[in-house]
């Protein structure tokens, strides 16, 4: 079936430092691909998306390529900030599915 | 700001009991999901509403019931709650492509 494996955490980086967070997917099909963002005591806000192959998502500085070749899709940022700190969600949806499946998603902690 | 409210935003239950969730979707968002994320995981689908028909469900077993209203709000029914079913559960509206996700209900077992 559909998965979604991405990297643990927690991803403890300083302010202006290079992000990456990898995200690789098993599915059949052409599934989109998505990143949400969980702040702390909050639900899901997406974050980007892309639904074919070679697609970029892109927002709020960061993005992520739909890569199908390596079946991946990882979020990068090239400088993070303070406020970017929270858990960060890949997610696939399937073809004729509106149903997500997410990763276990990855904690970002960015220190001053 | 998604549109998509939930309500209670906590709720602590006792083993054996029952309990209601509810959703607003966002206006016009015809289909309705509710996903269980359990501390430190990803949200796992629960089932899906779409013009207040059940239109998919996932691994979760027939004590997690559902409903969709004409107005597209929707209700998470939980029975005979167990420990393990203490998570923070979410809701989704969607119209299309893209899902918009209220900020869930935090329920606790004890």
């Amino acid at each position: 079936g559909n998965s979604v494996t991405q990297m643990e955490g927690p991803v403890t980086l300083s302010e202006e430092a290079f992000l990456t967070i990898n995200c690789t997917y098993t599915a059949t099909g052409y599934p989109s691909l998505f990143w949400y963002v969980q702040y702390p005591g909050e639900g899901l806000q997406l974050l980007l998306k892309a639904t074919k192959a070679d697609d970029k998502g892109s927002n709020k500085g960061f993005e992520a390529t739909y890569r199908k070749e390596t079946t991946s899709f990882h979020l990068e940022k090239g400088s993070v900030q303070v406020s970017d700190s929270a858990v960060y969600f890949c997610a696939l949806r399937g073809d004729n599915t509106d149903k997500l499946i997410f990763g276990t998603g990855t904690r970002l902690q960015v220190f001053p | 700001e998604t549109g998509v409210t939930q309500s209670p935003t906590h709720l602590i239950k006792t083993r054996g009991q029952q309990v209601t969730l509810r959703c607003s979707s966002q206006s016009g968002h015809n289909t309705v999901s509710w996903y269980q994320q359990a501390l430190g995981q990803g949200p796992q689908f629960i089932f899906q509403y779409y013009r207040e028909e059940e239109n998919g469900r996932g691994n979760f077993p027939p004590r997690f019931s559902g409903l969709q209203f004409p107005n597209y709000s929707s209700e998470l029914n939980v029975n005979a709650l167990e420990l393990d079913d203490s998570a923070l559960y979410l809701c989704a509206s969607s119209l299309g492509s893209e899902a918009f996700f209220g900020q869930g209900t935090r329920l606790t077992v004890v």
